[in-house]
């Protein structure tokens, strides 16, 4: 397994303005991954996050709105813009090691919400 | 479209008791399913991870098996704790390492 931490754990903001968050991993990882958890509601996949190139998006998510960043295999962003309450939620990395198990571990995550 | 459905949505028994968490899906082409432990507020804890190929998984307290063909998991908790109380996700991945998420089961355990 690794650590992986995500900044900030929480935060509130003004609808209309834009959040960057941030997944750190201790350790080189192949795959990193987005998730979105909405208020009582289990997680989606938003996008995979590929080193060195664009993100992979799910149905339903565009980069406009989410734009993600990997510049490395142990860093990468998910900003949420031009944020509406609807975005409350929390928001998840997840990583993968690449080992052959296709296991997947998770950040703490961040809850976001949109007044 | 990979659909993943947990049976209960949420479950209460007393102290000690051993219980049985169900998790179906409806594509049996997985290549592996997860169960994980989510306490509120935070994030994704993974019990457990048992590949298309494997019948089952041991943990501690903790057993999971895999009927692929029936599209059936369960989680078997043996002599439950308070500690044990979270909601249990059951999540596979179908193919591009995507993993697709039941609602999950939140779980109580009484004292």
């Amino acid at each position: 397994s690794a650590v992986i931490s995500q900044k900030p754990s929480r935060d509130i903001c003004q609808r209309g303005t834009s959040l960057t968050i941030q997944c750190q991993v201790d350790s080189q990882v192949t795959m990193m991954f987005w998730y979105r958890q909405q208020p009582g509601q289990s997680l989606t996949l938003i996008a995979t996050a590929n080193q060195g190139s664009e993100a992979t998006y799910e149905s339903g998510f565009v980069i406009d709105k989410f734009p993600i960043s990997r510049p490395n295999l142990t860093f990468s962003t998910l900003t949420v813009s031009n944020m509406s309450p609807e975005d409350s939620s929390i928001y998840l990395c997840s990583v993968e090691f690449g080992s052959g198990s296709s296991e997947q571990y998770f950040g703490p995550g961040t809850r976001l919400t949109v007044t | 479209k990979q659909e993943v459905t947990q049976i209960p949505a949420a479950l209460s028994v007393p102290e000690g008791e051993n219980l049985v968490l169900n998790c179906s899906f409806t594509d049996s082409a997985i290549y592996n399913l997860q169960w994980f432990r989510q306490d509120p507020g935070k994030g994704l804890t993974s019990l457990l991870l048992i590949q298309s190929s494997q019948r089952e998984q041991t943990s501690g307290r903790l057993n999971a098996s895999l009927d692929k063909s029936s599209g059936r998991s369960t989680l078997y908790i043996a002599a439950s704790q308070p500690g044990d109380s979270a909601t249990y996700l059951c999540a596979v991945m179908s193919g591009a390492q995507k993993l697709v998420f039941g609602q999950g089961t939140r779980l109580t355990i009484n004292p």
